[in-house]
């Protein structure tokens, strides 16, 4: 079974300061996928970023990039230079590549606050 | 270039009606998922179709929810006689096929609250 843990339920940050979100995840299968979502207050969910298994280099779009550490099994989130358009809840997420299915399976989630 | 469409956005039912969700994918995307956001909590798989087909249920109550997607039209996301925990977001969520790195697009989400 895949699981994905995101610990801090709630983050703030300054504008223009970069954040970590945190997410480690496990599983037994060698290849998988990890993906990070935006859900604003609106309620929609949006595709940020995504990194493969087998990956060599952490994944990177605009101002988000994606600390990979196989070994620890974490793929956190980095958010440079914040904005307040960047006030939302953030879901970490997993789809094994091998007999998973196509599902993702998501943590519950961390609510990051960009203050002035 | 529309993308994953779903309607209604709000619903409300009355204890022991039906629910009826629709989500329309992507064009050119031919698999659809759909996952149920209770609140204050991440999303949970229900299910996972392409056209005709269910191809992974594994989420899914196994009493009163259903789900299709036809040949034609959109798929549709069944709860017959809502009880007061079926009350969430259901969000669809669209891919082309053979893309496992895809992240999906998912649409806005229906917001089911039954009172």
């Amino acid at each position: 079974a895949q699981k994905i843990t995101q610990t801090q339920p709630g983050m703030f940050v300054q504008e223009k300061e970069a954040v970590t979100l945190d997410c480690t995840y496990d599983t037994s299968d060698p290849s998988y996928g990890l993906f990070w979502y935006k859900q604003p207050s609106s309620g929609e969910m949006i595709f940020l970023i995504y990194q493969g298994s087998y990956d060599q280099q952490n994944a990177t779009e605009g101002r988000y990039s994606l600390n990979f550490q196989k070994a620890r099994k974490s793929a956190n989130l980095v958010i440079s230079a914040s904005q307040l358009g960047d006030s939302a809840m953030y879901f970490c997420a997993m789809r094994v590549l091998t007999g998973g299915g196509n599902k993702l399976t998501f943590g519950t989630g961390t609510q990051l606050k960009v203050e002035l | 270039n529309a993308g994953v469409m779903q309607n209604p956005r709000h619903l409300v039912r009355r204890r022991g009606q039906e629910a009826r969700l629709r989500c329309s994918p992507m064009k050119g995307h031919s698999h659809v998922y759909w996952y149920r956001q209770l609140p204050e909590e991440g999303l949970k798989f229900m299910v996972y179709l392409q056209k005709e087909n269910i191809i992974d249920e594994s989420g899914m109550p196994k009493e009163r929810f259903s789900a299709e997607f036809p040949k034609e039209g959109p798929s549709i996301l069944r709860i017959q006689q809502v009880v007061r925990g079926d009350s969430a977001a259901y969000f669809c969520a669209s891919s082309p096929q053979g893309r496992a790195d895809y992240g999906y697009t998912f649409g806005s989400g229906t917001r089911l609250t039954v009172v």
